[in-house]
């Protein structure tokens, strides 16, 4: 079946600019997790949901950064205000449920410029 | 914060050796999860060990559970080129927590 799928799969804005980014999981995964790779760091957890809630927001760096996934399915993570310091890969999991296997998309490589 | 760490941060060996990596963590836990990521983007899973469960294989990777030590190990035999990737544990307590990983390299 088809896997977790994110777009786009690289984004190049400005400072200063909004970018929002897609994620679909697997269809049934109730769970989703949205993470930050900066290069030769491991994922660095933002945000995770359960359904259509945000179980826990605590790795969301600051208010510039906001996720949704409004009817339990694909979820969208925005950042507004873009800074250099937010480029980075952003990677989207998926589970069947919470502490389960996690199986990830390809990410979406975002740089500001 | 991070929850599982990876020792050694980096680790080359030549093709047909095993290669060992460990991981520690900080909290208890209901079971802990390694991953590989090939250069470029998202993690593959590879085994989940449950906190009840002491070892478990699949194909040619081991992995040991500690909980008493809070450690992990996971053990790649007769490694191939392909294995070269980095490695991450995690545990999951709601969300998941990964460490910065081992860079395993496997030479030819």
């Amino acid at each position: 079946g088809a896997g977790v799928s994110q777009t786009p799969s690289n984004k190049v804005t400005e400072k200063g600019k909004y970018v929002e980014l897609r994620c679909d999981p697997i269809s049934g995964h109730t769970a989703l997790y949205w993470y930050r790779q900066s290069l030769g760091q491991g994922p660095e957890f933002l945000i995770y949901f359960q359904g259509t809630g945000a179980a826990d927001d605590s790795g969301l760096p600051n208010d510039r950064f906001f996720a949704v996934r409004p009817e339990g399915s694909v979820s969208t993570l925005k950042i507004q205000r873009t800074e250099r310091g937010d480029s980075a890969v952003y990677l989207c999991a998926s589970s069947l449920e919470r502490e389960l296997t996690q199986y990830f998309g390809p990410g979406t490589r975002l740089t500001v410029l | 914060s991070q929850q599982g760490e990876e020792d050694p941060q980096a680790l080359s060996i030549q093709e047909g050796e095993n290669a060992t990596m460990n991981c520690s963590y900080k909290t208890s836990i209901n079971n802990l999860q390694w991953y590989r990521q090939n250069s470029g983007r998202g993690l593959v899973h590879l085994i989940l060990i449950r906190s009840n469960e002491r070892e478990k294989h699949s194909g040619r990777l081991r992995v040991t559970l500690d909980t008493s030590k809070k450690s992990s190990s996971l053990l790649i035999t007769a490694s191939r080129a392909a294995d070269t990737a980095s490695y991450f544990c995690a545990t999951p307590s709601g969300d998941m927590r990964f460490g910065a990983g081992t860079r395993l390299t496997v030479k030819p």
